[in-house]
């Protein structure tokens, strides 16, 4: 079958520069967003989450931002690099135990 | 940090097998959860449990059933594996009063 690849949008970035990955969701009722990192061949790795009573929060070197007024949260990485490439998707809490995860987009960081 | 380690990374199985795939956590962890992971339709819940013997259905729990007999183990168990199950397995668990929820490195899976 076709690799996971070919279905996800691309965000192609310069080693240094900023990037923004952005993400909707659906349900208004969600009260606790997250962001992971998924790298080739491995599982989700823990990122940076955020409560729907926040409107940004901060990390290292990433920061998320929520919109729930258009229900938009984006991920930015400052001076990204080769190892930053990877697939990023966000999740939503929906209900008692129920994330819901978006299909990612996969960074790609050239030198 | 915490460790959830699936034990098994890659499997190739034939249809109608009985496969078993297991998940550990070291963090003594009240959660815990099995996902499946397919291109274009992201994580799907199949089981989780909140405790030692619970378990509740996700959302393809079709095919599937779930044992947990010790707090840190949760095993996965395809009672007669078919080709539609051929999948990335993602095992993870949470802390009961956390919201992070920490995955395992995966089990590829392929049914023939």
């Amino acid at each position: 079958g076709e690799s996971v690849g070919l279905h996800l949008p691309t965000l192609s970035v310069q080693e240094g520069d900023n990037s923004i990955i952005n993400c909707a969701y659906s349900n208004s009722a969600s009260d606790y967003f997250i962001w992971y990192k998924q790298e080739s061949g491995k599982g989700p790795q823990f990122i940076i989450d955020i409560r729907s009573n926040m409107d940004k929060r901060q990390g290292q070197r990433v920061t998320v931002l929520l919109n729930k007024t258009v229900k938009h949260l984006s991920l930015q990485i400052a001076a990204t690099q080769p190892g930053d490439s990877a697939v990023y998707f966000c999740a939503e809490r929906a209900g008692f135990q129920k994330l819901v995860f978006g299909t990612g987009t996969r960074l790609l960081v050239s030198p | 940090d915490v460790k959830v380690t699936q034990s098994s990374r890659y499997l190739v199985k034939r249809t109608g097998e009985k496969v078993f795939l297991e998940c550990v956590q070291d963090m003594d962890h009240e959660n815990m959860f099995w996902y499946r992971q397919d291109p274009g339709l992201g994580l799907r819940l199949i089981y989780f449990s909140y405790d030692v013997k619970m378990k509740e259905k996700g959302d393809i729990p079709e095919g599937y059933s779930v044992s947990r007999e010790k707090k840190e183990r949760f095993s996965l168990i395809l009672e007669s594996a078919s080709t539609n199950q051929t999948s990335m397995y993602l095992c993870a668990s949470r802390e009961g009063t956390k919201d992070t929820i920490y995955f395992g490195e995966g089990s590829w899976l392929t049914v023939v």
